[in-house]
């Protein structure tokens, strides 16, 4: 068992240019969830996936698009980037649904630069 | 507003010694709370879980302690060993929006030999 992966483990853009995180998690888990980490801050919901075929926004959603592609993958786009979404990005699964406490789980992260 | 604050934000103390973090929440309505641990460049892992009903919960030398009066949960580590050194992090779940979690924003911990 992987866990949950994530795609590219670094990645260096210019402004403007556009990229996509993909995530994959092989726990059969129906939610997926895609979050940012900026130092001093706690981790902010981007997107989240409650489940196959839904995906709603999070805290902040702003320049960012996701697709939930099957009920393993969840990808992150970023189709202009800008200096501000420069951070280190997680992604997450859990059970989701009505699983009491519904622990996430969280891949290793795509450290992002924008310059 | 739902906040999660945690001190101090920084710690280090010699390997061996014991330590106290602390989490402030006023996240309502409460449903639990969870103590993460991020080891540095990884993802956070779930230390443990506390419920409305519950004050106490040890995993291994990890004990974590809940007062839903005063809105506070603190995680004390004993005979703290090197590889403790990481960030630890508060993360409150409202009730009732499973998805949408409230973090702390973490206490950095480093263990000296």
């Amino acid at each position: 068992n992987a866990g949950v992966t994530q795609t590219p483990k670094f990645q260096v853009l210019k402004t403007g240019q556009s990229m996509t995180l993909q995530c994959a998690q092989d726990m059969n888990h129906n939610s997926m969830y895609w979050y940012r980490q900026d130092p001093g801050m706690g981790l902010r919901l981007i997107y989240y996936s409650a489940s196959e075929g839904t995906t709603d926004k999070g805290e902040v959603p702003n320049g960012y698009n996701v697709s939930r592609l099957n009920k393993r993958e969840f990808s992150l786009r970023l189709e202009s980037a800008a200096p501000s979404q420069t951070s280190v990005y997680f992604c997450a699964s859990s059970e989701g649904g009505n699983a009491p406490y519904n622990e996430q789980f969280f891949g290793p992260g795509t450290r992002l630069t924008v310059l | 507003k739902n906040q999660v604050e945690q001190s101090p934000q920084s710690l280090i103390i010699l390997e061996g010694k014991n330590c106290t973090l602390q989490c402030n929440y006023t996240v309502s309505p409460f449903s639990n709370l969870r103590w993460y641990k991020q080891d540095t460049g990884r993802g956070p892992v779930s230390l443990t879980i506390m419920t409305f009903s519950e004050n106490t919960k040890s995993n291994g030398r990890y004990t974590a302690t809940l007062d839903a009066d005063t809105k506070q949960s603190s995680l004390h580590i004993t005979a703290s060993q090197l590889s403790d050194s990481a960030s630890y992090i508060c993360v409150v779940n409202r009730r009732g929006s499973n998805y949408q979690l409230i973090w702390g924003a973490g206490t950095k911990l480093i263990i000296k030999p």
